[in-house]
């Protein structure tokens, strides 16, 4: 599968705990985004990188969030201190410059509950 | 007012109708629009990008209102396997690359 790639694909945390997603993006995809989507909406931007350069970060992306892409390929999102409010669909997506306007592709995402 | 604006439905069709979705933007710079595809719990996956001209893939077409910041999709002859929510999806400018996707249309489509 060459797919954008997520682990885990569920994860059940206690409030308080720190949680770490991985994301694998399409190989040779320069870019990199994180989205939150809770039910009922639709996908919500949290960050994005082009390489190994974080250039974007919504206003959602709380300090308590944190996201790299050390050599610019997999990227791995922390949330610490978690909340009940952080339970959602975190989804990653992977695009290349200067293709088709910047199609996204999305991974199968991680749902975190938060207990 | 959030940017990108959707009926939710639901909208419920029988096998073999025509369903059309309408979604609103509030900026009037931006730049690419999309509708994405989502399954119950799955990702969202691109169904067709949505140019000037307006543009057709099998039973389903897109177009596009500049001057009414609004965007189209038909569904022509629905089949079962249509159900899902359709994202409009506006690319957001002044802001890199990032996505802004409308709450979704849910549609289900009746044997």
């Amino acid at each position: 599968d060459t797919g954008v790639s997520q682990n885990p694909r569920h994860k059940i945390t206690k409030r308080g705990q720190n949680v770490t997603f991985r994301c694998d993006p399409i190989s040779e995809h320069n870019r990199l985004y994180w989205y939150r989507q809770t039910l009922g909406q639709g996908p919500e931007f949290l960050t994005y990188f082009q390489n190994e350069a974080q250039l974007e970060k919504s206003r959602l992306l709380s300090d308590r969030f944190s996201a790299e892409r050390p050599k610019g390929s997999f990227s791995t999102l922390e949330i610490q201190r978690t909340e009940q409010g952080d339970s959602a669909m975190y989804l990653c997506a992977s695009s290349l410059t200067g293709v088709a306007k910047n199609i996204q592709y999305f991974g199968a995402g991680t749902r975190l509950s938060v207990l | 007012r959030k940017e990108v604006e959707q009926d939710p439905g639901p909208f419920n069709v029988p096998e073999g109708a025509t369903v059309a979705f309408n979604c609103t933007y509030s900026n009037s710079a931006s730049q690419s629009f999309f509708w994405y595809r989502q399954d119950c719990r799955k990702e969202p996956k691109l169904l067709m990008s949505v140019y000037s001209s307006g543009n057709e893939d099998g039973r389903f077409t897109a177009q596009l209102n500049r001057a009414s910041q609004y965007i189209s999709l038909l569904i022509r002859d629905s089949k079962l396997s249509d159900s899902a929510t359709y994202l409009c999806v506006v690319h957001k400018t002044n802001s890199g690359y990032a996505l802004n996707f409308g709450k979704g249309t849910s549609l289900l489509v009746t044997p």
